[in-house]
Order: C-alpha cells, then sequence, then structure tokens
C-alpha cells in the first residue's frame, strides 16, 4: 500500500539546523508532486513546500524561503526538507504528503508526521 | 489569520447532516480547485474530497463537496460520533506569492 514514512525530527537550538527525510513506498514515487506541510502544537495546518516530480518547479511559504530547503531522489524514492536558521516559531510537527500541482493541489496519503521542537 | 475562512466550531446530533463553509477570494477558491482534510484526534489529516466535489476511493459518499464563486462547503449526512474530528479546507493561492492555502480548521462535534 501507499506508504509515507517521515524521519529526522528532535530537539535544535534556535539558529541551528535539521534535516528531515521521508521515504515513499507503494507507488512509483517519481511520477507525484510532493510537499511538507506542518502543524504547530495546537494549531491547524501550514504549507511549507512543495516540489514537482523532476524537482523542476518548488515553492515555499514565504514564512520558510530563504531558510528551508525542499529536495528529492527519485532513485531513492525520498524526500528531504534541510531546515537552517531555526526559530522558536518553525516548531511543529512536520507532514509529508503526496500532491498533485496546481490548480488542482490536494495531498494524499500523509506520513505520521515527525516533530521539530526548536528551543533553547 | 488563515487566507481561507473557516467557522471554529459546529456541532450536530448522531444522524443528522453538518455542513461546513469555507471562505476565500478570487485569487485561491475563485480560480482554483478546493480539497478538504479530516484529522481526527493525534492521527495526520487524511483527504476527504479534491477537486471540489471528488471523493478518493473508500471515503463514503455521506462526505460531500461544493464550490460556487469564492467559497466552498463540506458537508457530512448521517453524523457518526466517529466523525469527531477536525476539517480543513486548502487550495492553490494565485496571488503575488504563489502558494497553498489552507482554511483555520473547523471542530466538528457530535454531540
Amino acid at each position: 500500500q501507499v506508504q509515507l514514512v517521515e524521519s529526522g525530527g528532535g530537539l535544535v537550538k534556535p539558529g541551528g539546523s535539521l534535516r528531515l527525510s521521508c521515504a515513499a513506498s507503494g507507488f512509483t514515487f517519481s511520477d507525484y508532486y510532493m510537499s511538507w506541510i506542518r502543524q504547530a502544537p495546537g494549531k491547524g495546518l501550514e504549507w511549507v513546500s512543495y516540489i514537482s516530480s523532476s524537482g523542476s518547479t518548488i515553492y515555499y511559504a514565504d514564512s520558510v524561503k530563504g531558510r528551508f530547503t525542499i529536495s528529492r531522489d527519485n532513485a531513492k524514492n525520498s524526500l528531504y526538507l534541510q531546515m537552517n536558521s531555526l526559530r522558536a516559531e518553525d516548531t511543529a510537527v512536520y507532514y509529508c504528503a503526496r500532491s498533485r500541482p496546481r490548480p488542482a493541489v490536494w495531498f494524499d496519503p500523509w506520513g505520521q508526521g515527525t516533530l521539530v521542537t526548536v528551543s533553547s | 489569520q488563515s487566507v481561507l475562512t473557516q467557522p471554529p466550531s459546529v456541532s450536530a446530533a448522531p444522524g443528522q447532516k453538518v455542513t461546513i463553509s469555507c471562505s476565500g477570494s478570487s485569487s485561491n477558491i475563485g480560480n482554483n480547485y478546493v480539497s478538504w482534510y479530516q484529522q481526527l484526534p493525534g492521527t495526520a489529516p487524511k483527504l476527504l474530497i479534491y477537486e471540489n466535489n471528488k471523493r478518493p476511493s473508500g471515503i463514503p459518499d455521506r462526505f460531500s463537496g461544493s464550490k460556487s464563486g469564492t467559497s466552498a462547503t463540506l458537508g457530512i449526512t448521517g453524523l457518526q460520533t466517529g466523525d469527531e474530528a477536525d476539517y480543513y479546507c486548502g487550495t492553490w493561492d494565485s496571488s503575488l506569492s504563489a502558494h497553498v492555502v489552507f482554511g483555520g480548521g473547523t471542530k466538528l462535534t457530535v454531540l
């Protein structure tokens, strides 16, 4: 079955870096756009970034632009999020999700999420 | 404050029907497709509706979606206690900062 498994979350100090990974299985990874979406504790969903199937098209939320970098390795069926200059407000559960491109953007399925905590 | 506006909460009795609204603008809902997600407590979100009114395989027809102008609506009939969850709408926003936007979420309580 289609499955997404995130890893790499943890506790990091403000200004630090972290790299999240998402391992995909059960579908042809290279055929799909992929996204990162986060949810701060007790808050709603916030889209972070998405990348086209080939990696040639990338979008970022303004809140992470210039600090986060999304990438993928289709040979390894993996999606990544390099997070630099982390701030307290980046604390959240980060989900990866299989996506469709605009204008019909949707996310299905979602991984179980990985928690990133930015605190001194 | 979210770009898409949803009511913070709705409630209804088991067996009843409820609707959840999602209001946006011409740069998002008005010119793009809407999707809806259900997030049960402590779990990841799940796609309920895509492209305004289509249901993925496995989603019961008790769930329906519609769009008119710059607003969208999720309908749930035959409410069950297992439907208690947070519901989010989402779409693409074609403004200068092209990006995906979500509503703030609606907490459904089945009384």
